[in-house]
């Protein structure tokens, strides 16, 4: 089974407003990490949380983390047409493998 | 630009063709990984180098060969691929294999007829 499961799937907003996307996880992690994927290209990292950490910034992204709940948002402030894209978050399960959820795709109408 | 380039970027073949996907790092990294994307399905890391020595196969088909022959470059040799095979697949590099930021590049479309 998956380790990071992204909700909702799909999300669709108006331009100005947040966005806020959920990863929960299964096992204890060394660190958990969000990317980016424009249609039909790589992925672009966007920002790494560690496990002794709660929150991070970058901009305009901002990542909580709560290792009880094994859970992880990713809020997009003031969003803007251009954030339309996936996003997916990774966690690094201790001992193993950076392991991808299915992503949610966010569009940001203008 | 990721540092990560991969050619070529779209790829058609018949189920009987041997064809390679490239990839190429200019980020001085040392791990390389070659994931595959399918519609509707999380990424699947299917090989991990380290150091220009495979450390992780994910229980790939024969049909897909990879190969390092330094730490700059990755291939991926294909043969006999399935139309199920049909996806985007994703070369990423990182400094070290554990828990650090890995970079993709943008991918080679694969189309298998």
């Amino acid at each position: 089974s998956q380790q990071g499961e992204e909700d909702p799937q799909a999300l669709s907003i108006q331009e100005g407003e947040n966005a806020t996307m959920n990863c929960s996880y299964k096992t204890s992690i060394n660190n958990l990490q969000w990317y980016r994927q424009n249609s039909g290209r790589g992925l672009v990292h966007l920002i790494l949380i560690r496990s002794n950490e709660r929150e991070k910034h970058s901009g305009r992204l901002r990542v909580t983390l709560d290792t009880s709940k094994k859970s992880s948002s990713l809020l997009i402030t003031a969003s803007r047409a251009a954030d339309t894209a996936s996003y997916f978050c990774a966690t690094y399960p201790i001992g193993s493998r950076l392991t991808f959820g299915e992503g949610t795709q966010l569009t940001v109408n203008p | 630009e990721t540092g990560v380039t991969q050619t070529p970027r779209h790829l058609v073949m018949g189920m009987t063709n041997k064809k390679s996907l490239k990839c190429e790092q200019h980020l001085g990294h040392n791990a390389m990984y070659w994931y595959k994307q399918s519609a509707k399905k999380p990424l699947e890391l299917m090989f991990v180098y380290s150091l220009e020595e495979r450390v992780e196969n994910n229980s790939v088909p024969s049909r897909f060969s990879p190969e390092c022959p330094n730490s700059s470059h990755l291939f991926l040799h294909l043969h006999t691929l399935q139309p199920e095979d049909s996806a985007l697949y994703l070369c990423a590099s990182s400094q070290g294999q554990g828990a650090n930021i890995q970079y993709f590049g943008a991918g080679t479309r694969l189309s298998v007829l």
